[in-house]
C-alpha cells in the first residue's frame, strides 16, 4: 500500500518563495504528480516527476529524491492567486495510470 | 473541444434513490477514473479504466458501479444512494493506458438527505 503526507495547511507572503513537502511510502514508485486546486474547482495538473532531481515550469519547479520518498514543490514571486490547495500524489508500478493522492495542502497568500 | 465534461454540475438525492453520474471526453483518452473528494480525506479512487470495455476497483468502490461501453463515455451509478454519499465527485482521463498525466472533469456535488 501507500501512504502519502503533506502538511494541512500553509501561509506565505506575496512575494515570497514557499516550499510545500511530500513524503511518500510506496511498493513500487512510478511517479509522482503535483496539482493545484482552487476552492470549487477542479484540480489541474502542475508538474511531474519519475527521475532524481529538479524539474523547473516558470514559477513553479517540483524536487524528488525517490531514496528519501520525498519530494517538494517550489512555489516563487507568490502572488495572490496561488492561494489553493496543492495535491501530491504517487502512481505505482504494475497498477495502470491509478494515482494515490494526499490529502493536500492548503496554502493561503497573504499581502 | 470542450476536454472532459460532467452532469451534473450539483444534486441534491434523497437516500435510497438511483442515480448515474456522466462523464464525457473528447480527447479520445484510453483510461477514465472517478475520485471523490471529501474534507480532510482528499481524492479518493471509486473506479476506473484502462480502456474501452475494462473496468476495475479503486479504493472505495463499495456502493458504486460503473460501465465503459465506448471511449468517450464512463457513467458511475449509486444503485441505492445513502448519506455517506454525500461528496463531490471527479472524473478523470488520461492517454496511454494510463501512463500520463490525468486531466479532471469540473466534479459534481452530489448531496444525498
Amino acid at each position: 500500500g501507500q501512504n502519502i503526507d503533506q502538511p494541512t495547511e500553509m501561509t506565505a507572503t506575496e512575494g515570497a518563495i514557499v516550499q510545500i513537502n511530500c513524503t511518500y511510502q510506496t511498493s513500487g514508485f512510478n511517479g509522482l504528480f503535483w496539482y493545484q486546486q482552487h476552492a470549487g474547482e477542479a484540480p489541474t495538473f502542475l508538474s511531474y516527476n519519475v527521475l532524481d532531481g529538479l524539474e523547473e515550469k516558470g514559477r513553479f519547479s517540483s524536487f524528488l529524491s525517490r531514496s528519501k520518498g520525498y519530494s517538494y514543490l517550489l512555489l516563487k514571486e507568490l502572488q495572490m492567486k496561488d492561494s489553493a490547495s496543492y495535491l501530491c500524489a504517487v502512481r505505482e508500478h504494475g497498477q495502470g495510470g491509478k494515482l494515490i493522492f494526499g490529502q493536500g495542502t492548503e496554502l493561503s497568500v497573504k499581502p | 473541444i470542450a476536454g472532459i465534461t460532467q452532469a451534473p454540475t450539483s444534486q441534491i438525492l434523497a437516500a435510497g434513490r438511483r442515480m448515474t453520474l456522466r462523464c464525457t471526453q473528447d480527447m479520445r483518452h484510453n483510461a477514465m477514473y472517478w475520485y471523490r473528494q471529501d474534507l480532510g480525506l482528499g481524492l479518493r479512487l471509486i473506479h476506473y479504466s484502462n480502456t474501452a470495455g475494462t473496468t476495475g476497483k479503486g479504493e472505495v468502490p463499495d456502493g458504486y458501479s460503473v460501465s465503459r461501453a465506448n471511449t468517450d463515455d464512463f457513467p458511475l451509478t449509486l444503485a441505492s444512494a445513502v448519506p455517506s454519499q454525500t461528496s463531490v465527485y471527479f472524473c478523470a482521463s488520461s492517454d496511454s493506458q494510463g501512463q500520463d498525466t490525468q486531466y479532471f472533469g469540473p466534479g459534481t456535488r452530489l448531496t444525498v438527505l
